[in-house]
């Protein structure tokens, strides 16, 4: 299946940004790179997801690295509700592939 | 638009029981995936259906079935439950990339 490898927790201060890293070394061409959240109690939830080029939306932006070996979720000013289990994931192709999630990284969002 | 909906919200069973899990999917969508996430893991995919037929499968045993209905609902169903089969069990809906979660059903097996 294919892996990524995340830090297993990490901590933030709310209204400042929050950089979380993926690495995905093995990445194949045509992977591509989907970020899903976790909230307490509640099933995932889809943030962003990119191929090649960096990409914004209303959530969040991803910046995939040049090689695509890598790549990291910005979460621009956190707040108390993006307190989450963050998965970062890859797929073969961007259609309705299956999810392979890994432990994902835990966000504690400090007030 | 309600959403992805799953019921029941909680169930027990013991062990050797058989449960059935349903899921409707969001509004427009025709594909429903299935999940278990054990405590304290990531969700593990368990199947995928697509125009009523299973389309993907993950490693899971013969016990997990599943069927999608002709309104594109979908039922999981689980035989001879097992003390390891107490789980989160989610639904995902999607018509593209991105995929809709369930708030799941809490399964537990005695």
């Amino acid at each position: 299946d294919a892996k990524t490898t995340q830090p297993n927790s990490m901590e933030s201060n709310e209204e400042e940004p929050v950089h979380l890293p993926c690495n995905h070394s093995t990445i194949s061409g045509t992977d591509y790179i989907h970020w899903y959240r976790q909230l307490p109690s509640q099933g995932p939830e889809y943030v962003i997801h990119g191929l090649t080029s960096n990409v914004n939306n209303r959530m969040a932006s991803l910046a995939i690295a040049e090689d695509r070996k890598s790549s990291t979720l910005i979460l621009h000013r956190a707040t108390l509700r993006d307190a989450a289990v963050y998965y970062c994931i890859r797929t073969f192709q961007g259609g309705s592939e299956k999810l392979v999630f890994g432990k994902g990284t835990k966000l504690t969002v400090n007030p | 638009d309600a959403g992805v909906t799953q019921s029941p919200t909680h169930l027990i069973k013991t062990r050797g029981q058989q449960v059935t899990l349903r899921c409707s999917p969001k509004s427009g969508h025709d594909t429903v995936s299935w999940y278990q996430q054990a405590l304290g893991q990531g969700p593990q995919f368990i199947f995928q259906y697509y125009e009523e037929e299973e389309r993907q499968r993950g490693n899971f045993p013969d016990r997990f079935s599943g069927h999608q209905f002709p309104n594109y609902s979908s039922e999981l169903n689980v035989n001879a439950l097992l003390l390891g089969d107490s789980a989160l069990y989610l639904c995902a809906s999607s018509f593209g990339v991105e995929q809709f979660f369930g708030p799941g059903t809490r399964l537990t097996v005695l």
